[in-house]
């Protein structure tokens, strides 16, 4: 099992582009969720899913659209990247309680 | 309004001597509280967890204590490893099963060989 994995490590975006973070998950798991870890702030809920089709938003939703269509994948989209969105994202997932986190993506917005 | 907190940024520990990391919270509705452990440049690791119905779970060099009057949660390492080095993050949520978790702000360990 490669487990979480999450697509580009690194990127650097100019402030009103857009970009699509990539999540994947091989084990089946039902609930998938999105964080951010800024400096001082640990790791804050942008937006989650308990399932295909189903998604809702955490603390920090503003910003940021998320979906999915299959148990696999959770994509994260910025729609319009703002130097506050500079941060490291961090993609989850778990069956139970206990979640599993992917390597991160660390995001620079100029 | 920060729910979970670690007030300790930092700690320093003697290899083989115990590390003590604290995390407190404000929220009585949390019922279920993880732990878990970060390297620089790696996602969080899960270590350990604990429900409200319990005060003590233990698992090899890890301990967790519960104390729901005092809304305090603490991880016992003993012995300490210079491998334990890292960033420790206590998360909690509220109602089995809603998945939604709030973090503290992390402490970093670092165990002196």
């Amino acid at each position: 099992n490669a487990g979480v994995t999450q697509t580009p490590k690194f990127q650097v975006l100019k402030t009103g582009q857009s970009m699509t973070l990539q999540c994947a998950q091989d084990m089946n798991h039902e609930y998938m969720s999105w964080y951010r870890q800024d400096p001082g702030m640990g790791l804050r809920l942008i937006h989650y899913s308990v399932g295909a089709g189903i998604t809702d938003q955490g603390e920090v939703p503003n910003g940021y659209n998320v979906s999915r269509s299959t148990t696999e994948d959770f994509p994260l989209r910025l729609l319009s990247a703002a130097p506050s969105q500079t941060s490291v994202y961090f993609c989850a997932s778990s069956q139970g309680q206990d979640q599993f986190f992917g390597p991160g993506t660390r995001l620079t917005v100029l | 309004d920060q729910q979970v907190k670690q007030n300790s940024p930092s700690l320093s520990v003697q290899e083989g001597r115990i590390s003590i990391l604290n995390c407190d919270y404000t929220n009585s509705m949390f019922d279920y509280f993880l732990w878990y452990k970060k390297y620089p440049a790696e996602g969080p690791t899960f270590l350990i967890s604990i429900s409200s119905i319990k005060d003590k779970n233990e698992d090899g060099r890890f301990t967790v204590f519960l104390n729901k009057s005092a809304k305090h949660l603490s991880l016992h390492i003993v012995p300490s490893q210079p491998g334990d080095s890292a960033v420790y993050f206590c998360a909690a949520s509220g109602s089995t099963g809603t998945y939604k978790y709030i973090f503290g702000t992390g402490t970093r360990l670092k165990v002196l060989a």
